[in-house]
């Protein structure tokens, strides 16, 4: 059973472009959630979806962020005309859905770094 | 602000049991305890949760206090590839996102 897949794992953007980050969940997985960590620092929540709906986006930045995870495909965290400030490392983790057992299983990240 | 308190940093010698403390005073009923370790860069790797009973995996053993309000986490064998960031992080099992403290560092030295 394959990990949490990731893609890219490092992007590069010029301040204004566009970063589209992808996330696979684990097979099974009906929940997804999405974390950044600036350097140096910790983990901060950014949002949580189930297929088709975005639950909780209480730690998404209000403009330039976008989350989705359609039907079908991967789960997209998109920032638009990006910053230097969005340099970071972008981790998604999914998790079950399932009451008793809904631990979370960590990608190993979208590294952007924004010129 | 996450709920739990944990050390900055410790060491431990090769081979020997490393033991991380966390206090969580105010957990409540339906919260678990759950541990992660985040080794340099890459993403945070599950280690094992816990209700109230003790629980042990291939990897670790947690141990929660009768009252719940402090575990300890035992690598029982720490070896240099176990140096990391440890994450004690409570929350229900279902749903809702996890809130990371500063973690412990934890130094395996030879």
């Amino acid at each position: 059973n394959a990990g949490v897949m990731q893609n890219p794992r490092h992007l590069v953007r010029r301040r204004g472009q566009e970063a589209r980050l992808r996330c696979s969940p684990m097979k099974g997985h009906s929940h997804v959630y999405w974390y950044r960590q600036l350097p140096e620092e910790g983990l901060k929540f950014m949002v949580y979806l189930q297929k088709e709906n975005i639950i909780d986006e209480s730690g998404m930045p209000k403009e330039r962020f976008s989350a989705e995870f359609p039907k079908e495909g991967p789960s997209i965290l998109r920032i638009q005309q990006v910053v230097r400030g969005d340099s970071a490392a972008y981790f998604c983790a999914s998790s079950p859905g399932t009451v008793n057992t809904d631990t979370q299983y960590f990608g190993p990240g979208t590294r952007l770094t924004v010129l | 602000d996450a709920k739990t308190t944990q050390p900055t940093s410790m060491d431990c010698a090769e081979g020997r049991a490393a033991n991380l403390p966390c206090n969580h005073s105010t957990i409540s009923g339906n919260e678990y305890v759950y541990w992660y370790r985040q080794i340099h860069s890459q993403g945070p790797q599950y280690i094992i949760h816990g209700l109230k009973n003790n629980e042990t995996n291939e990897m670790a053993s947690l141990i929660i206090t009768e009252d719940r309000k402090s575990s300890t986490l035992i690598l029982p064998h720490a070896t240099l590839r176990d140096t990391a960031v440890y994450y004690c992080i409570v929350k229900m099992n279902y749903g809702q996102n996890f809130v990371f403290g500063p973690g412990t560092r934890l130094s395996v030295l030879p």
